[in-house]
């Protein structure tokens, strides 16, 4: 069974552009979640998808980002115009109902925005 | 979600016990413990979760004291390949609440 994939593996942009990353969760899991580790700092929760619906998007950090989840297979975390503190690794996990199950992580996006 | 406070790192000998303990004091009655770990730069690996009772899986054993105050993450025979951040994370599994981690580092 395949994992969670991340696309790209690295990403380096300059201020300002746009950079769209993608996550294709485990077949099956109804559940996607996007977190990121920025500068050093501690991973932290940015939203959560149940199929293609938005159950929690509280750590999304302003609206320059977008998620999107159509059809509820992948999902794409767009960011727009990409500022210097956006930098960093950006993971993404599915698991398979709610409650209480293990979340499975992709390997990550790098993203640079000089 | 309640905090926990993990010792920074910690050192283990190859082929011994490592113990990774962990205290969550401001527990509530229905919050679970979840233990990760991210082995150098790759996503976060689940490891074992537990209520009130002891865990045990093919990678670790969780022990959760009786008052769920504090608990400690066993790996038996840690290999080079445990060296690793392990986090200790209480509360709910679809947002999951990352602190600073313990660095266990295993020595040949």
């Amino acid at each position: 069974e395949a994992g969670v994939t991340q696309f790209p593996s690295h990403s380096v942009i300059e201020k300002g552009q746009t950079v769209t990353l993608r996550c294709d969760p485990i077949s099956g899991h109804d559940n996607l979640y996007w977190y990121r580790r920025v500068m050093g700092k501690e991973i932290k929760f940015l939203l959560h998808f149940v199929k293609e619906s938005k159950q929690d998007e509280s750590g999304m950090p302003n609206n320059r980002f977008l998620a999107e989840r159509t059809g509820g297979t992948y999902s794409t975390l767009k960011v727009q115009p990409a500022e210097l503190e956006d930098s960093g690794v950006y993971f993404c996990a599915s698991s398979q109902r709610q409650g209480r199950n293990e979340q499975f992580f992709g390997p990550g996006t790098r993203l640079t925005v000089l | 979600d309640a905090k926990t406070t993990q010792p920074t790192s910690m050192d283990c000998a190859e082929g011994r016990a490592a113990n990774l303990p962990c205290n969550h004091s401001t527990i509530s009655g229905n919050e679970y413990v979840y233990w990760y770990r991210q082995i150098h730069s790759q996503g976060p690996q689940y490891i074992i979760h537990g209520l009130k009772n002891n865990e045990t899986n093919e990678m670790a054993s969780l022990i959760i004291t009786e008052d769920r105050k504090s608990s400690t993450l066993i790996l038996p025979h840690a290999t080079l390949r445990d060296t690793a951040v392990y986090y200790c994370i209480v509360g709910s599994a679809r947002q999951l609440t990352f602190g600073s981690g313990t660095q266990l580092t295993v020595l040949p």
